[in-house]
C-alpha cells in the first residue's frame, strides 16, 4: 500500500532563516506530487506541483521554491523565511493510473518568529 | 479563474440532525469533484468523489453527494450526523481529463456536532 511521509511535523524558525521541508511517497511510481499551504478559514492553496523528476510548476509567486530530486521525493525550500510563511504545509500525491485522487500527508506546522 | 465556493464557514448541529453542506464551482467544462474531510488531529482524507456516471455518489461513513451539472453544484449530505462527524470538510474540483490532476479547494466548512 502507498504511504506518504512529511517531516518535520512541527518547526519554529526565525525570520530570515532557510527552510527545507521534505515529503516522500512509498508504494507508487511516477506520482504527481503537490505542496499546499493550509490557512485557517482559507482552505488549501496549491503552491507547487510536479509531474516528474526535475519538473516543477509554481502556482503562486512567493518566497518559496520546490524541488524533486527523486521520483518520490518532493522538497519545499526557502532561502530566507518571512513571517507570512507561517502556516500548515501539506504534501500530496496522485497517480493517474490509480484514480487520480490526491492523498495527503500529515503536514508540517511552520511557525516563523 | 476557476473557483470553488463553500457556503457555510461553520455549521453546528445536534446528533441525529440531517446535514447538507453546499459546494459550487465556477468551471464550465468537464470536472471531477471531491469531498475531503479532516478530523481533528488527523490527515486530510477522501470522503467521496465523482468522475462520471451516476451523479449521486456514496462515500464512506454514510455520506453522499449529488452532482448537479446545471447548478455547478456538488453538495454533501448525511441523513443523521454523529458526534464523530465533527471535522472540517473541503470540497475540491479538478478539471476533467489529462494526468495533471490539480485540485482547486474551497475554503472549508467546520462541522461541530453536539452530543
Amino acid at each position: 500500500s502507498q504511504t506518504i511521509h512529511q517531516w518535520p511535523a512541527t518547526l519554529v524558525q526565525p525570520v530570515g532563516s532557510p527552510l527545507s521541508l521534505e515529503c516522500t511517497v512509498e508504494g507508487t511510481s511516477n506520482p504527481n506530487l503537490y505542496w499546499y499551504r493550509q490557512a485557517a478559514g482559507r482552505g488549501l492553496q496549491l503552491l507547487f506541483y510536479s509531474v516528474g523528476i526535475g519538473q516543477i510548476s509554481s502556482e503562486v509567486p512567493q518566497n518559496l521554491s520546490a524541488s524533486r530530486p527523486q521520483d518520490r521525493q518532493f522538497i519545499l525550500s526557502s532561502k530566507k523565511l518571512l513571517l507570512s510563511d507561517s502556516g500548515f504545509y501539506l504534501c500530496a500525491w496522485s497517480n493517474y493510473n490509480e484514480g487520480n485522487e490526491q492523498y495527503f500527508g500529515p503536514g508540517t506546522r511552520l511557525t516563523v518568529t | 479563474a476557476q473557483s470553488v465556493s463553500q457556503h457555510n464557514h461553520h455549521v453546528i448541529l445536534s446528533e441525529a440532525a440531517s446535514l447538507e453542506l453546499g459546494c459550487n464551482y465556477s468551471y464550465g467544462g468537464t470536472v471531477n469533484l471531491f469531498w475531503y474531510v479532516q478530523y481533528p488531529g488527523q490527515h486530510l482524507q477522501l470522503l467521496l468523489k465523482y468522475f462520471s456516471g451516476d451523479p449521486l455518489v456514496k462515500g464512506i461513513k454514510g455520506f453522499e453527494a449529488e452532482f448537479i451539472k446545471s447548478k455547478f453544484s456538488f453538495n454533501l449530505r448525511k441523513p443523521s450526523v454523529q458526534w464523530s462527524d465533527t471535522a472540517e470538510y473541503f470540497c475540491a474540483v479538478m478539471r476533467g481529463g489529462g494526468s495533471q490532476g490539480n485540485l482547486i479547494f474551497g475554503k472549508g466548512t467546520k462541522l461541530s456536532v453536539k452530543p
